[in-house]
């Protein structure tokens, strides 16, 4: 299958000040990569629609100058969280959505996720 | 958001069983997906399916696209010690919408 990677794997940092999460589709091109938060023991939520060359699109809830997302090449997405705090310490993955054969045949790879602490 | 029901929650399950879980919901969609979660990584694609009614192998899993485009099953034959983990459906309308994960244990 395809692969996604995702750096850093963990980071820990001081509350106020900010931390860059790249995503990068290694050997295919994804015109939309999402970013998703997870809490322990919980499913996947949401946080947003990366496009290539555009705006993002954020979920109901999500603060975009909060959560910056950067999807300036077909291989990388960036998610910025800014003047981190304690409660924004969570797993946050990436995916990236992939045409198999057809238009309409997709399907989303996963990084393998960044832990995120926030002192 | 749209409402994938995953049942079961968890399982407990003794070595060489086999695993049978499902998802649910009252909306069609046109894909649905299977993950499975190991803690502090990120979902691995076990499944596709794109077609109703489709019926995909995997090694030991196999997973259905359901006639009514409502639902999917994933089976898990054999189980093993390194099937542990969280399972996860996704379905596919104009977006992706995860089910709420199986916590699969098997016990040696």
């Amino acid at each position: 299958g395809a692969v996604v990677s995702q750096h850093p794997s963990r980071v820990i940092c001081k509350s106020g000040t900010s931390v860059k999460i790249e995503c990068r589709s290694l050997d295919f091109q994804a015109t939309t990569m999402f970013w998703y938060r997870q809490f322990p023991k919980q499913s996947l939520m949401l946080m947003a629609t990366s496009n290539e060359g555009s705006k993002a699109t954020y979920e109901q809830g999500v603060e975009k100058d909060k959560f910056l997302i950067n999807h300036a090449s077909l291989t990388l997405s960036t998610l910025t969280v800014t003047s981190a705090h304690p409660e924004d310490s969570s797993f946050y993955i990436c995916s990236a959505r992939d045409i198999v054969r057809l238009v309409g045949e997709e399907t989303q790879y996963f990084g393998p996720g960044t832990r995120l602490l926030v002192l | 958001g749209q409402q994938l029901n995953q049942s079961p929650q968890s399982m407990f399950i003794q070595e060489g069983e086999d695993v049978s879980m499902n998802c649910t919901s009252s909306s069609i969609f046109n894909t649905w997906l299977w993950y499975k979660q190991d803690p502090g990584e990120g979902p691995v694609l076990l499944i596709a399916l794109y077609k109703a009614g489709e019926l995909t192998s995997n090694g030991r899993l196999t997973a259905q696209f359901g006639i009514t485009r409502k639902d999917s099953f994933l089976n898990i034959s054999a189980s093993i010690p390194s099937d542990v983990g969280i399972y996860f459906c996704a379905g596919r309308r104009n977006q992706f919408y995860f089910g709420t994960g199986t916590s699969l244990t098997v016990i040696p």
